[in-house]
């Protein structure tokens, strides 16, 4: 178990440019979870897999946002016409699908984008 | 909705010395509370978890008590290291799936 993987680690682009970050959850957990962080600031939730399907979305994701988990597995979080204002930290998270452990949350090292 | 709120630092202590982070909680229901750490340059690291009230998660020393009465999930330590400098989260479950944290409380441990 190598825990959560994201990548990249960090991400810098111009502002308008598209952008896709990729998440590996640990690979017995059904469950996966999007996060953006704000310096100074704790993670917000932006949206959560159950295997393929998404199942909720953040009114924070605006539609410039699209997540995806296409075989239950990996998921890719795209940001497209990349304003400012997404400059931040995104974070991964998994849980179990099932048993008592399906609120605890294991987190990713994250993808720091800037948005110049 | 459901949400937590802790103290603000930052917070300096010397080596050795006792530890409290407080925090309190609003909610419906009784979720389950959660205690983070994010130390310099990394991510988020569960520290520890209470799922019930009067339930004490503890962890690397760390301990915290579910406490309905005064709505409360206050982190605390005996003995900090400089080891422990970092900046911790309490968070609840909200909604059954999405975490809400506090804003952070940044520590910083000095010899």
């Amino acid at each position: 178990d190598t825990g959560v993987s994201q990548d990249p680690r960090h991400k810098i682009t111009k502002r308008g440019q598209n952008v896709t970050f990729r998440c590996d959850p640990i690979s017995e957990h059904n469950r996966l979870y999007w996060y953006r962080q704000t310096l100074g600031q704790g993670p917000e939730f932006l949206t959560y897999f159950q295997n393929e399907a998404q199942l909720e979305k953040s009114r924070l994701l605006s539609d410039r946002f699209s997540a995806e988990r296409p075989k239950g597995s990996f998921s890719t979080l795209e940001i497209q016409r990349t304003e400012q204002g997404d400059s931040a930290m995104y974070l991964c998270a998994s849980s179990p699908g099932a048993g008592e452990n399906t609120d605890t949350q294991y987190f990713g090292p994250g993808t720091r984008l800037t948005v110049l | 909705g459901n949400s937590v709120t802790q103290m603000e630092g930052p917070v300096t202590l010397s080596e050795e010395a006792f530890l409290t982070i407080n925090c309190t909680y609003t909610a419906t229901g009784y979720p389950s509370l959660f205690w983070y750490v994010q130390y310099p340059g990394e991510g988020l690291q569960l520290l520890l978890k209470a799922t019930k009230a009067d339930d004490k998660g503890s962890n690397k020393g760390f301990e915290a008590t579910y406490r309905k009465e005064t709505t409360s999930f206050h982190l605390e330590k005996g003995s900090v290291q400089v080891s422990d400098s970092a900046v911790y989260f309490c968070a609840l479950i909200d909604s059954g799936y999405a975490l809400n944290f506090g804003k952070g409380t940044s520590l910083l441990v000095t010899p």
